[in-house]
């Protein structure tokens, strides 16, 4: 089955850029929706952005203007960039695939094991 | 972007049924069947329990259902278990193409 191995920096400093990879195997990135989620701390999950392998974007309104989400069908990978980053930015960050239903594509049915991702000096 | 609201605790004895609910408005909830449901055991991936309101993965147990009434989505599980000492959280495609989550609920096995 369809396995997602983020990895990335565990420590970023202040008003900097996280940087995440998310690389897929066994199966391919296309024909599906991609998308990341995080869990700061203590808290629940947030869904930050998704993107179709063709390049389709939307983002979270409450970080959409730090955020963009990337794919890479030649390497599998889907990216997640996000700049100005502060201490609230600490969590781990999760890829998981959109999945396809007759009704729709309204749920994650894949998840990769998440990356802990520190916000500090 | 306001989460769902989900009770912070819920507990039951094994054998005992539970219901989580979760909360949203006419924006989410109220207006797609894209309701789904995971479970999160601490330090692992989320598992996908229950997606479009009340369709079961292949592999997930017959224990938990889902429905929905208006603005509210419940997940309910029967025969509890105390491997399903879990978090869990709720989710909805919400107009304006996104998703959100709801604030979690923390199942306690007695």
């Amino acid at each position: 089955q369809v396995q997602l191995q983020e990895s990335g920096p565990g420590l970023v400093k202040p008003s900097e850029t996280l940087s995440l990879t998310c690389t897929v195997s066994r199966g391919s990135i296309s024909s599906y929706y991609w998308s990341w989620i995080r869990q700061p701390p203590g808290e629940g999950l947030e869904w930050i952005a998704y993107i179709y392998y063709s390049g389709r974007t939307n983002y979270n309104p409450s970080l959409k203007s730090r955020v963009t989400i990337s794919v890479d069908t030649t390497k599998n990978q889907v990216s997640l960039k996000l700049t100005s980053v502060t201490a609230a930015d600490t969590a781990v960050y999760y890829c998981a695939r959109i999945g396809r239903s007759v009704a729709g594509t309204g749920y994650f049915d894949y998840w990769g094991q998440g990356a802990l991702v520190t916000v500090s000096s | 972007q306001s989460a769902l609201t989900q009770p912070a605790s819920v507990s039951g004895s094994p054998g005992q049924s539970i219901t989580i609910s979760c909360t949203g408005t006419s924006s989410d909830v109220g207006d797609y069947n894209f309701v789904s449901w995971y479970q999160h055991h601490p330090g692992k991936a989320p598992k996908l329990m229950i997606y479009d309101v009340s369709n079961r993965p292949s592999g997930v147990s017959n224990r938990f259902s889902g429905s929905k009434s208006g603005n509210t989505a419940s997940l309910t599980i029967s025969g509890l278990q105390a491997e399903d000492e879990a978090d869990y959280y709720c989710s909805s495609w919400r107009s304006g193409s996104t998703y959100v989550f709801g604030t979690g609920t923390k199942v306690t096995v007695l």
